[in-house]
């Protein structure tokens, strides 16, 4: 069974860094086509994809945040990181870690973490 | 890099069927795209991925209700018999290169 959780702060100030954990089970970081992604729900509003590494290693951010964003994976852990730099208030939001896994010529999610309520204030 | 397009809102009765759409923007009409259901309170939950002619690699304990279709770079969700549970946002998403979401479905069961 394919599970993710994410962990990491509930509250952090304006200004610092937020770094959460992915912690997967029911399959390896390492196995070819698959991978993890990060996305984020400010409350009320729709998902916005974060990040991405693969199996390889190769990364991948969204534009308009990739100089904020940083992922890492630690594959004997089982655990994928993020880190996301000057952090502010509409950052505030669920942060989720998902599954991503290619089939059919498209990487698409397939499993999704529990989510984590992280808000930004002074 | 393709944009999603979900209508807000929709509604149905309990017991009919409803479709709700995602249309991919210009260029981007065979892209294949996966169905993600999120309840209230809860997290997004993968329903199934979109190819061209069906569903493809159902998520687990997603019930038959849930069906696909296309037509040119329109995708559909057909829920049938729509239950209670049914009540949630749904969210298409696809990939190039980076991923994307539409902007999400809120069906309101009435």
């Amino acid at each position: 069974q394919v599970t993710l959780k994410e962990s990491g702060p509930v509250l952090v100030k304006p200004t610092e860094t937020l770094t959460l954990t992915c912690t997967v089970a029911g399959f390896s970081l390492n196995n070819a086509g698959m991978g993890v992604t990060w996305i984020r729900q400010p409350p009320g509003k729709a998902l916005e994809w974060l990040a991405h590494i693969f199996s390889n290693d190769d990364k991948s951010y969204t534009q308009r945040l990739r100089d904020r964003l940083n992922i890492s994976k630690d594959t004997s852990r089982s655990q994928v990181l993020l880190a996301m730099t000057n952090m502010d208030p509409v950052d505030t939001g669920t942060y989720y870690c998902a599954r991503v896994s290619y089939s059919l010529g498209s990487y698409n999610v397939d499993s999704w973490g529990q989510g984590t309520l992280v808000s930004v204030s002074s | 890099q393709p944009v999603l397009t979900q209508s807000s809102s929709a509604s149905a009765s309990l017991g009919s069927s409803v479709t709700l759409t995602c249309s991919l923007s210009s260029g981007h009409s065979n892209y294949i795209i996966a169905w993600h259901q999120q309840q209230p309170g809860k997290a997004p939950r993968y329903l199934m991925k979109h190819e061209g002619s069906g569903a493809y690699n159902r998520g687990s304990g997603v019930p038959d209700r849930f069906s696909v279709s296309r037509s040119g770079a329109d995708r559909y969700l057909t829920i049938s018999n729509v239950q209670s549970e049914d009540e949630a946002d749904y969210y298409c998403e696809t990939w190039d290169k980076f991923w994307v979401f539409g902007g999400g479905t809120r069906l309101t069961v009435l």
